[in-house]
Protein backbone atom coordinates (compact mmCIF):
# COMPACT_ATOMS: atom_id res chain seq x y z
CA UNK A 1 0.00 0.00 0.00
CA UNK A 2 2.84 2.45 -0.20
CA UNK A 3 3.75 4.78 -2.78
CA UNK A 4 0.97 7.65 -1.89
CA UNK A 5 -0.10 8.38 1.32
CA UNK A 6 -2.82 11.22 2.53
CA UNK A 7 -2.92 13.05 5.53
CA UNK A 8 -3.91 13.33 7.87
CA UNK A 9 -6.46 10.29 8.21
CA UNK A 10 -9.47 12.28 9.99
CA UNK A 11 -9.92 15.89 10.10
CA UNK A 12 -11.78 17.85 12.14
CA UNK A 13 -12.45 21.33 11.42
CA UNK A 14 -15.38 24.01 12.82
CA UNK A 15 -17.71 25.64 9.80
CA UNK A 16 -15.79 28.76 7.94
CA UNK A 17 -12.51 27.16 8.34
CA UNK A 18 -10.33 27.00 5.56
CA UNK A 19 -8.35 23.01 6.08
CA UNK A 20 -5.32 21.62 3.59
CA UNK A 21 -5.12 17.70 2.95
CA UNK A 22 -1.94 16.73 2.10
CA UNK A 23 -0.85 14.00 -0.83
CA UNK A 24 1.92 13.04 -1.78
CA UNK A 25 3.61 10.38 -3.96
CA UNK A 26 6.95 8.67 -4.59
CA UNK A 27 5.97 6.97 -7.49
CA UNK A 28 7.48 9.44 -10.06
CA UNK A 29 3.72 10.02 -11.50
CA UNK A 30 3.07 13.03 -14.14
CA UNK A 31 -0.56 13.27 -12.75
CA UNK A 32 -1.92 13.53 -9.28
CA UNK A 33 -5.85 13.69 -8.97
CA UNK A 34 -8.65 14.64 -6.01
CA UNK A 35 -11.77 13.04 -5.79
CA UNK A 36 -14.79 13.65 -3.10
CA UNK A 37 -16.52 10.66 -2.35
CA UNK A 38 -20.11 10.47 -0.58
CA UNK A 39 -22.47 7.64 0.18
CA UNK A 40 -24.13 6.49 -3.06
CA UNK A 41 -22.33 9.02 -5.19
CA UNK A 42 -19.29 7.37 -6.24
CA UNK A 43 -15.76 8.91 -7.04
CA UNK A 44 -16.36 12.78 -8.41
CA UNK A 45 -13.41 14.50 -9.46
CA UNK A 46 -12.36 17.96 -7.94
CA UNK A 47 -9.07 18.21 -9.14
CA UNK A 48 -6.48 17.01 -11.61
CA UNK A 49 -3.04 17.94 -12.30
CA UNK A 50 -1.51 16.26 -15.15
CA UNK A 51 2.17 17.59 -14.65
CA UNK A 52 3.84 20.04 -12.39
CA UNK A 53 2.75 23.40 -11.90
CA UNK A 54 -0.56 22.86 -14.46
CA UNK A 55 -4.04 21.78 -12.63
CA UNK A 56 -7.68 21.42 -14.01
CA UNK A 57 -11.28 21.76 -12.50
CA UNK A 58 -12.69 18.31 -12.14
CA UNK A 59 -16.46 17.90 -11.94
CA UNK A 60 -17.14 20.04 -8.62
CA UNK A 61 -14.44 22.36 -8.32
CA UNK A 62 -16.26 24.91 -6.33
CA UNK A 63 -15.49 25.98 -3.09
CA UNK A 64 -11.82 23.79 -3.33
CA UNK A 65 -8.08 24.91 -4.52
CA UNK A 66 -5.02 22.77 -5.02
CA UNK A 67 -1.39 23.75 -6.31
CA UNK A 68 1.56 21.40 -7.93
CA UNK A 69 4.56 23.21 -6.89
CA UNK A 70 6.40 19.69 -7.20
CA UNK A 71 5.62 16.24 -8.81
CA UNK A 72 5.42 14.78 -5.82
CA UNK A 73 2.42 16.75 -4.02
CA UNK A 74 -0.76 17.51 -4.62
CA UNK A 75 -2.35 19.32 -1.27
CA UNK A 76 -6.44 19.93 -1.96
CA UNK A 77 -7.55 23.09 0.59
CA UNK A 78 -10.97 23.00 1.49
CA UNK A 79 -12.03 26.19 1.38
CA UNK A 80 -14.95 27.99 3.61
CA UNK A 81 -17.09 28.42 0.29
CA UNK A 82 -17.42 24.94 -0.21
CA UNK A 83 -21.05 24.28 1.04
CA UNK A 84 -20.84 20.81 2.41
CA UNK A 85 -17.54 20.16 3.19
CA UNK A 86 -17.77 17.07 5.54
CA UNK A 87 -16.68 13.86 2.88
CA UNK A 88 -13.81 11.16 2.26
CA UNK A 89 -11.48 12.61 0.03
CA UNK A 90 -9.00 10.91 -2.02
CA UNK A 91 -6.01 11.57 -3.97
CA UNK A 92 -4.49 9.38 -6.61
CA UNK A 93 -1.72 9.65 -9.45
CA UNK A 94 -0.64 7.95 -12.67
CA UNK A 95 1.68 7.26 -14.52
CA UNK A 96 2.46 9.57 -17.94
CA UNK A 97 2.61 8.44 -21.12
CA UNK A 98 6.05 7.11 -21.40
CA UNK A 99 5.94 5.82 -17.91
CA UNK A 100 4.50 2.63 -18.46
CA UNK A 101 1.58 2.85 -15.58
CA UNK A 102 0.04 5.24 -17.80
CA UNK A 103 -3.35 3.99 -17.64
CA UNK A 104 -3.95 2.83 -13.48
CA UNK A 105 -4.57 5.12 -11.02
CA UNK A 106 -3.11 4.40 -7.71
CA UNK A 107 -5.40 6.12 -4.47
CA UNK A 108 -4.28 6.72 -1.42
CA UNK A 109 -6.07 5.92 1.80
CA UNK A 110 -8.20 8.88 1.95
CA UNK A 111 -8.64 11.66 4.06
CA UNK A 112 -12.09 11.60 6.35
CA UNK A 113 -13.09 15.64 7.03
CA UNK A 114 -16.04 16.44 9.43
CA UNK A 115 -17.13 19.88 9.90
CA UNK A 116 -18.84 20.58 12.63
CA UNK B 1 -19.66 15.35 -20.85
CA UNK B 2 -18.62 12.08 -20.25
CA UNK B 3 -21.36 9.76 -18.17
CA UNK B 4 -21.04 6.34 -16.78
CA UNK B 5 -23.92 4.40 -15.94
CA UNK B 6 -23.84 1.43 -13.18
CA UNK B 7 -26.17 -1.15 -12.25
CA UNK B 8 -27.70 -2.77 -9.79
CA UNK B 9 -26.61 -0.04 -7.27
CA UNK B 10 -26.82 -3.20 -4.96
CA UNK B 11 -26.21 -7.10 -5.35
CA UNK B 12 -26.49 -9.78 -2.70
CA UNK B 13 -25.45 -13.03 -3.80
CA UNK B 14 -25.11 -16.63 -2.47
CA UNK B 15 -21.52 -18.02 -1.57
CA UNK B 16 -20.56 -19.88 -5.06
CA UNK B 17 -22.75 -18.29 -7.31
CA UNK B 18 -21.69 -15.07 -10.32
CA UNK B 19 -22.50 -12.02 -9.91
CA UNK B 20 -22.66 -10.00 -13.08
CA UNK B 21 -21.96 -5.63 -12.76
CA UNK B 22 -22.88 -3.94 -15.87
CA UNK B 23 -22.37 -0.04 -16.46
CA UNK B 24 -22.84 2.31 -20.10
CA UNK B 25 -20.76 5.10 -21.57
CA UNK B 26 -21.57 7.97 -23.10
CA UNK B 27 -18.72 8.84 -25.27
CA UNK B 28 -18.15 6.71 -28.09
CA UNK B 29 -14.46 7.33 -27.98
CA UNK B 30 -13.77 6.41 -24.70
CA UNK B 31 -10.87 3.53 -25.17
CA UNK B 32 -10.40 2.35 -21.59
CA UNK B 33 -12.20 0.84 -18.65
CA UNK B 34 -11.31 -0.43 -15.69
CA UNK B 35 -13.26 -1.95 -12.76
CA UNK B 36 -11.63 -1.23 -9.03
CA UNK B 37 -12.60 -3.06 -5.60
CA UNK B 38 -13.00 -1.07 -2.49
CA UNK B 39 -13.34 -2.94 0.50
CA UNK B 40 -15.40 -0.74 3.38
CA UNK B 41 -12.72 1.79 5.12
CA UNK B 42 -9.74 0.83 2.43
CA UNK B 43 -8.80 2.59 -0.70
CA UNK B 44 -10.18 1.72 -4.54
CA UNK B 45 -7.68 -0.99 -5.75
CA UNK B 46 -7.66 -2.11 -9.70
CA UNK B 47 -8.73 -5.02 -10.22
CA UNK B 48 -9.15 -5.88 -13.65
CA UNK B 49 -9.15 -3.62 -17.04
CA UNK B 50 -10.12 -3.78 -20.82
CA UNK B 51 -8.86 -1.28 -23.68
CA UNK B 52 -11.09 -0.83 -26.49
CA UNK B 53 -9.44 -3.27 -28.92
CA UNK B 54 -10.24 -6.24 -26.92
CA UNK B 55 -13.73 -7.84 -26.35
CA UNK B 56 -13.00 -9.85 -23.48
CA UNK B 57 -10.39 -10.25 -20.67
CA UNK B 58 -10.24 -12.40 -17.96
CA UNK B 59 -7.98 -13.16 -14.68
CA UNK B 60 -8.88 -16.13 -12.70
CA UNK B 61 -11.79 -15.74 -11.49
CA UNK B 62 -12.85 -12.35 -13.28
CA UNK B 63 -13.60 -11.38 -16.20
CA UNK B 64 -14.83 -7.89 -18.16
CA UNK B 65 -16.70 -8.40 -21.03
CA UNK B 66 -17.02 -5.02 -23.78
CA UNK B 67 -19.32 -4.18 -26.35
CA UNK B 68 -18.53 -0.82 -28.02
CA UNK B 69 -21.18 -0.70 -30.14
CA UNK B 70 -24.11 -0.82 -27.29
CA UNK B 71 -21.46 1.59 -25.21
CA UNK B 72 -22.02 -1.15 -22.23
CA UNK B 73 -19.42 -2.77 -20.18
CA UNK B 74 -19.67 -5.67 -17.80
CA UNK B 75 -17.76 -7.07 -15.00
CA UNK B 76 -18.29 -10.85 -14.16
CA UNK B 77 -17.14 -12.81 -10.96
CA UNK B 78 -17.50 -16.54 -10.86
CA UNK B 79 -17.53 -18.69 -7.45
CA UNK B 80 -17.82 -15.92 -5.13
CA UNK B 81 -16.31 -16.14 -2.01
CA UNK B 82 -17.06 -13.39 1.03
CA UNK B 83 -13.64 -12.20 0.65
CA UNK B 84 -15.61 -10.50 -2.64
CA UNK B 85 -17.62 -7.84 -0.60
CA UNK B 86 -16.85 -5.18 -1.45
CA UNK B 87 -17.84 -1.76 -3.93
CA UNK B 88 -17.09 -1.83 -7.19
CA UNK B 89 -17.11 1.09 -9.41
CA UNK B 90 -16.20 1.15 -13.12
CA UNK B 91 -15.02 3.60 -15.20
CA UNK B 92 -13.77 5.10 -18.54
CA UNK B 93 -11.55 7.22 -19.96
CA UNK B 94 -10.68 8.60 -23.71
CA UNK B 95 -7.04 8.24 -24.20
CA UNK B 96 -5.48 11.51 -25.84
CA UNK B 97 -8.40 13.56 -24.44
CA UNK B 98 -9.10 14.91 -20.85
CA UNK B 99 -7.39 12.11 -19.64
CA UNK B 100 -9.25 11.62 -16.52
CA UNK B 101 -11.55 8.59 -15.09
CA UNK B 102 -15.27 9.11 -15.45
CA UNK B 103 -16.48 6.71 -12.59
CA UNK B 104 -19.91 4.89 -12.37
CA UNK B 105 -21.63 5.35 -8.60
CA UNK B 106 -20.61 1.86 -7.67
CA UNK B 107 -22.25 -1.65 -7.06
CA UNK B 108 -22.22 -2.61 -3.13
CA UNK B 109 -21.75 -6.44 -3.62
CA UNK B 110 -22.33 -8.69 -0.64
CA UNK B 111 -21.73 -12.56 -0.93
CA UNK B 112 -23.33 -14.60 1.71
CA UNK B 113 -21.84 -17.63 3.52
Amino acid sequence: DGGITQSPKYLFRKEGQNVTLSCEQNLNHDAMYWYRQDPGQGLRLIYYSQIVNDFQKGDIAEGYSVSREKKESFPLTVTSAQKNPTAFYLCASSGGRGQGTYNEQFFGPGTRLTVL
Amino acid sequence: GENVEQHPSTLSVQEGDSAVIKCTYSDSASNYFPWYKQELGKRPQLIIDIRSNVGEKKDQRIAVTLNKTAKHFSLHITETQPEDSAVYFCASKTQGGSEKLVFGKGTKLTVNP
